[in-house]
């Protein structure tokens, strides 16, 4: 089956700064490539997503990138607030399989102000 | 619209009892899923739906058996609660079985097991 792996799992960035969380999966069929943020005690919600005839998609401060090739793709966060603190989940899942995703471990980002 | 909506949201229960989560959504969405959440690891998935009279096993069900009562309700039973099932319980739909498409959860189940 398909196998996500998130890096890092924890992340402290100054106020600011530019974070980026990156993820690999490993079945070339996974065509659909989500990042969820929850929040302490919250539940997962989506921020961006992208699907693989796509290499790139912004939202105002946030991007996702996707190397099809590599089987990778990343979440870009730009002028990071303390607001944005959180943990962040990729996933990646495909048409067959009965729309199935496996999640990555998750990434602790903390933004210090 | 309250999305998906899961019942109760906290639970103690003493090894070897039974309990039955309750999840409905009110989005008209074809797929459900449920999942569990423990610390530093992403969710894994219990068992879902597809569609409506359809149920299958995930990545972790074991001791875990699920109902989809109708298209709106998908419920997870614990038939012999074990402490090792202690975790939080997400359930989530979307809106057809196609993967491309994003999942909406609802707000978790905290469930322990003494």
């Amino acid at each position: 089956g398909e196998n996500v792996e998130q890096h890092p799992s924890t992340l402290s960035v100054q106020e600011g700064d530019s974070a980026v969380i990156k993820c690999t999966y490993s079945d070339s069929a996974s065509n659909y490539f989500p990042w969820y943020k929850q929040e302490l005690g919250k539940r997962p919600q989506l921020i961006i997503d992208i699907r693989s005839n796509v290499g790139e998609k912004k939202d105002q401060r946030i991007a996702v990138t996707l190397n099809k090739t590599a089987k990778h793709f990343s979440l870009h966060i730009t002028e990071t607030q303390p607001e944005d603190s959180a943990v962040y989940f990729c996933a990646a899942s495909m048409n067959t399989n009965a729309g199935k995703s496996t999640f990555g471990d998750g990434t602790t980002l903390t933004v210090k102000p | 619209n309250a999305g998906v909506t899961q019942t109760p949201k906290f639970q103690v229960l003493k090894t070897g009892q039974s309990m039955t989560l309750q999840c409905a959504q009110d989005m008209n969405h074809n797929s459900m899923y449920w999942y569990r959440q423990d610390p530093g690891m992403g969710l894994r998935l219990i068992y879902y739906s597809a569609s409506e009279g359809t149920t299958d096993k995930g990545e972790v069900p074991n001791g875990y058996n699920v109902s989809r009562l109708n298209k709106r309700e998908f419920s997870l039973r614990l038939e012999s609660a074990a402490p090792s099932q202690t975790s939080v319980y997400f359930c989530a739909s979307r809106r057809n079985r196609d993967g491309n498409q994003p999942q909406h959860f609802g707000d978790g189940t905290r469930l322990s097991i003494l």
